[in-house]
Formats: C-alpha cells, structure tokens, sequence
C-alpha cells in the first residue's frame, strides 16, 4: 500500500514470548496508528503517535507497548503474548485528505498467531 | 469524539443504488465526515470525506443536511466487488488525529 509497509506479515509465536511488529512509510507523515483486528469485528485502537518519540494510549493499550524513535517507523511490542493477542494487526499513517482533515492509509496488515 | 450509529447490516442487488445512513448527533463544529470501505482480508480504504452539502468522486457520493447529524453515503450502480464493510468516522483535523475510533461499521451484501 502506498508508502506503508508491516514486517512481518504472518507470525506464529508461543504464549509468553514477545513479539515486535514493524510499520514502515515513506510518507514522512507525523501521524501513525496501530489497530488490531478480530474475526467479525471492528477495529480497534492499540497506539497512536503524533510524532518522534509522542506515543499516547488508545483503546485497548494493555499488553502492548509502542516506539518511534524515528518518523518513519512505529513499532509495536507485545513484550509477553497471549493467545487473546491472537489478531490481525494494522498499521496507519494519517495525512490531509482534500478537504484537509486527516485520512488513513492503512497497511496490509500482519497476522499474528498466538499458540 | 462524535459517536455515530450505522446499520449492522444491509443487503441490495447489482445494479442498484445503495445508501448508508450514518447518525452523529453530537458533531462538533470542526467535525468532518469520513467514510472507509474494508474488504476481507485487508486494510480500510478511504471512500470519500465531507464537511457539509454534498461531496462526489469517482467512487460514490456523500450527502451531509444541513444539521449535519446525519451523512448518507451512496454507492451508484453497485455490482458483486462493492461487498464490504463501510465504516463511518467522525472527528475534525489534525487536532483529535490522536483518537480515531471506529465503530462496528455496516456489513453491505451485494447479490447477483
């Protein structure tokens, strides 16, 4: 997707390693989310960052933890996985659409398999 | 943020217009509207945004009344690929880009 890139994209992992999830653009854009997504559901909120090194909390923030210590990198940790962190995680970067409030792009998503 | 509130679920025909209603009753003054479409398996795609009357691209059309606690999203001339889930999301520019909610969207069944 255009300028937006997750590593990796599938990843089976055991309950109580941790794993890192990489979003990776080319936009240089100030604004980057992560979301996670489950069978039938919504997307929710993880993380959020308005910048280098601001990260804030969004919806479901518990068990994860996130870095930026560049713009063009939001990296999200689950420093001990669970099987309830078993989902399908997307990246976004958000920009100014023509009518300038902000519009996301998503990634293609990685999917995570916690056993 | 504003909440909104959109059909679970809605089903047409190809061929047919489809319209998506979605309900922001607390809109703030700096609120605009944005639509997104997901496919399975994929990311949300940015469909159309609006701030108020009437915004159309290439994809579909956006009506915003006057009050704008309602917008209705229509899709013209659906066919089998327009299946999807449509979110509807509310909020203003960059300063509440922090929290960007979306809801349970609307699952949109096209049959032949």
């Amino acid at each position: 997707d255009a300028g937006i890139t997750q590593s990796p994209r599938h990843k089976v992992t055991e309950t109580g390693t941790p794993v890192t999830l990489r979003c990776h653009q080319t936009e240089n854009h100030r604004y980057m989310y992560w979301y996670r997504q489950d069978p039938g559901h919504g997307l929710r909120l993880i993380h959020y960052s308005y910048g280098v090194k601001d990260t804030d909390k969004g919806e479901v923030s518990d068990g994860y933890s996130v870095s930026r210590s560049k713009t063009e990198d939001f990296l999200l940790t689950l420093e001990s996985a669970t099987s309830s962190q078993t989902s399908v995680y997307f990246c976004a970067i958000g920009s100014a659409g023509s009518s300038g409030a902000n519009v996301l792009t998503f990634g293609a998503g990685s999917r995570l398999t916690v056993l | 943020l504003a909440k909104t509130t959109q059909p679970i679920s809605m089903d047409s025909y190809e061929g047919q217009e489809v319209n998506i209603t979605c309900s922001h009753n607390n809109i703030a003054t700096n609120d605009y509207i944005t639509w997104y479409q997901q496919f399975p398996s994929q990311g949300p795609r940015f469909i159309i945004q609006g701030y108020k009357t009437k915004v159309t691209n290439e994809v579909a059309s956006l009506f915003i009344p006057a009050d704008r606690k309602s917008s209705t999203l229509s899709l013209p001339r659906v066919s089998l690929s327009d299946t999807a889930v449509y979110y509807c999301l509310v909020g203003d520019g960059y300063s509440s880009a922090s929290k960007i909610i979306f809801g349970s969207g609307t699952r949109l069944s096209i049959r032949p």
